[in-house]
């Protein structure tokens, strides 16, 4: 079973490119989350998914879009990427949305926007 | 808002002992704590979980306690072993949804 699988691994990216960076998971999961790694700031929350079809802003969703077409998959686009959104972009799911419940996390996809 | 805080310095700690980590939270209290362990260049492992009507709850070396007056969690490792040194992130939750907010992460080091 790999859990969360996320691609790619690192990028580095012009400045208004449009970027997707994705994310599928085995485990049937219902809900499944995108967070972003800054230093010194922790893991914000960008985007999130109750189920398929539905999805929700976090606490940091400018910039970025996200659809869920079926229960693996969830996808994270950046329409025209800044150099702002250079981070470390962390997939997550667990099987539902309300809590209290474990966070299961992928591998991690480090952007650089130049 | 929410906010969770740990102690962003790095502790060093000697093989064999105790530390203790710290997470304060903002506001009113959160439904559940979370605890994860994050490796360098690693995603996020769970650890684990308490309510607010929890006291303390433990696995294995790790226990973890939960003081709503202080607003506040510990996160205690007994006979600490070099393979735990890794940033530990507390998170809570967001009005009982699995939202979570993270904190920064406290950075360990267990030095043989």
């Amino acid at each position: 079973i790999a859990g969360i699988t996320q691609a790619p691994t690192s990028q580095i990216l012009a400045a208004g490119r449009r970027m997707t960076l994705r994310c599928t998971q085995d485990m049937r999961h219902n809900a499944m989350y995108w967070y972003r790694q800054d230093l010194g700031l922790g893991l914000r929350l960008i985007h999130y998914s109750n189920t398929a079809g539905t999805t929700g802003k976090g606490e940091v969703p400018d910039g970025y879009s996200v659809s869920r077409a079926n229960t693996d998959d969830f996808p994270l686009t950046l329409a025209s990427a800044v150099p702002s959104q250079t981070s470390v972009y962390f997939c997550a799911s667990s099987e539902s949305l309300t809590g209290p419940e474990t966070q299961y996390f992928g591998p991690g996809t480090r952007l650089l926007v130049l | 808002s929410q906010k969770i805080e740990q102690n962003s310095e790095a502790l060093n700690i000697q093989e064999g002992k105790t530390d203790t980590l710290t997470c304060n939270y903002t506001n009113y209290s959160p439904a559940y704590l979370e605890w994860y362990r994050q490796d360098p260049g690693r995603g996020p492992v769970f650890l684990l979980l308490i309510r607010e009507n929890e006291k303390e709850k433990r696995k294995e070396r790790l226990k973890v306690t939960f003081d709503t007056t202080l607003k506040q969690s510990l996160f205690h490792i007994t006979a600490s072993q070099p393979a735990d040194s890794a940033t530990y992130l507390c998170a809570r939750d967001t009005g009982g949804y699995n939202k979570l907010i993270f904190g920064a992460g406290t950075r360990l080091a267990v030095h043989p």
